[in-house]
């Protein structure tokens, strides 16, 4: 069964720094992979994803991730933090079995700090 | 597109009630889901529809749940009766046949229930 891991429930960094969101994926076959953002009192919207285009994926918003299928990784990425990313973000894999039904990871609270 | 349409936003409601929740999908999505979000399991699949008919409901907690999908238009998700235990909040997406693995899914704004 494919799943996703997120480490950290909460992460916190200060404005303009960098932000690492971690992700790590347990498949038996190349998985399909995909963060989302959450923002408070609102619903889930997708940041990127991976279809095995290319291993580097660019999303909305500055954001970006890198599969790395060494690590079973991937790992969201933003340069410089900005205070309108403080959100929840999730990790979510394609649980195969026909159409796009997704497991999601248990998300990541990200605080951003003056 | 006015995208994912959920009513209503909030709902209290007492034990034993009848609670149904209501959602729109965008015109033209054939895949609709219906998930519930709580602090203690996180993101949950309940259930989801291709071309209005249930493919998954291996979600769905126990019997007092129970979804339709009438047509490509609407879809509703009971609960009969409600406890308190049901407190959450229920997202409702959809997306388009497409690429049917990675097609994104379009997610509601929620329906926060308060089961007293």
């Amino acid at each position: 069964a494919q799943s996703v891991t997120q480490l950290g429930s909460h992460v916190s960094v200060s404005e303009g720094a960098l932000v690492l969101l971690r992700c790590n994926y347990s498949s038996s076959v190349p998985p399909y992979l995909f963060w989302y953002v959450q923002y408070p009192n609102q619903g889930l919207q997708l940041l990127l994803k991976y279809t095995s285009a290319a291993t580097l994926v660019k999303g909305i918003n500055g954001f970006e991730a890198e599969f790395k299928k060494s690590e079973t990784s991937f790992h969201l990425t933003k340069p410089s933090a900005h205070m309108s990313d403080a959100a929840e973000y999730f990790c979510a894999v394609n649980k195969g079995g026909g159409g796009n039904k997704l497991t999601f990871g248990t998300g990541t609270q990200l605080k951003v700090e003056l | 597109d006015a995208g994912v349409i959920q009513s209503p936003r909030h709902e209290v409601t007492e034990m034993g009630q009848e609670v149904t929740l209501r959602c729109k999908p965008i015109s033209g999505h054939d895949y609709l889901f219906w998930y519930r979000q709580t602090m203690m399991r996180g993101l949950e699949l309940l259930i989801y529809f291709n071309n209005n008919v249930p493919i998954d409901d291996s979600g769905m907690p126990e019997d007092r749940f129970s979804a339709k999908m009438p047509n490509a238009s609407f879809s509703t998700l009971k609960i009969q009766p409600s406890e308190p235990r049901d407190s959450a909040v229920y997202f409702c997406a959809s997306s388009s046949q497409g690429d049917r693995v990675t097609d994104t899914q379009y997610f509601g704004p929620g329906t926060r229930l308060t089961v007293l």
